[in-house]
């Protein structure tokens, strides 16, 4: 069974506070890394795709890399702000297949 | 960014009775439509796969005739949950894809279904 592991299950930081957190998938058959934010009562926002052993994506004060070597993704965001506040879901899925989720990373930011 | 509607957004329903929960792409075409589920605490498990005009395929444990799935044109997919129990009570979302593998999926905000 595949399975898509994220850690910590949650964070509190401060606002200001840099955080990562951490998406484990299987390495084998490897075709892509998905990053969602999905604040309550909102649709999942998607923020990255990512296919290639060593992709750096930016997006405004988030980022992400990826090692499918290995079968893992960090995700970075610098300067947290309580509007960050959320939960961050990763997918992957191997050639053909569809996303397998982990639990997601439940994120709170105070002021 | 494209954006996919789901309704309603939540439904109460009594024992024995059906459900249908529509998922709309507003700004694009989709091939590929999913549905999904989720349990407190848990992870969106899928339950089906369906492409417009064609069966869809449900993953394994799904019961395909009490969760019927249409998929009638590439901005409209359906679930309908027949004679829903209480152990149907969950959140269902779904989500919308284009053509490739590496497509983003856009999700719509889910709907909470609770069966009485």
């Amino acid at each position: 069974i595949l399975n898509v592991e994220q850690s910590p299950q949650s964070l509190h930081v401060q606002e200001g506070d840099s955080t990562n957190f951490t998406c484990s998938f299987p390495s084998s058959n490897f075709y892509a890394l998905h990053w969602y934010r999905w604040e309550t009562a909102k649709s999942p926002e998607a923020l990255f795709v990512m296919t290639l052993n060593g992709d750096e994506k930016k997006k405004g004060r988030i980022s992400a890399t990826l090692n499918t070597k290995e079968g893992y993704s960090y995700l970075y965001i610098k300067g947290s702000q309580p509007e960050d506040s959320a939960t961050y879901l990763c997918a992957f899925n191997q050639a053909g297949t569809a996303l397998i989720f982990g639990k997601g990373t439940t994120l709170s930011v105070s002021s | 960014g494209a954006v996919v509607s789901q309704h309603p957004s939540w439904v109460i329903c009594k024992s024995g009775t059906s459900v249908k929960i529509e998922c709309r792409s507003l700004d694009f075409q989709a091939t590929t439509m999913f549905w999904y589920r989720q349990f407190p605490k848990q992870s969106l498990m899928l339950m089906a796969t369906s492409n417009e005009g064609s069966k869809a395929t449900y993953e394994q444990g799904v019961e395909k005739d009490k969760f019927l799935i249409n998929h009638a044109s590439l901005t409209l997919s359906t679930l309908t949950v027949t004679s829903a129990h209480p152990e149907d009570s969950s959140f269902y979302i779904c989500s919308a894809r284009g053509t490739g593998w590496t497509d983003t999926q856009y999700f719509g905000p889910g709907t909470r279904l609770t069966v009485l």
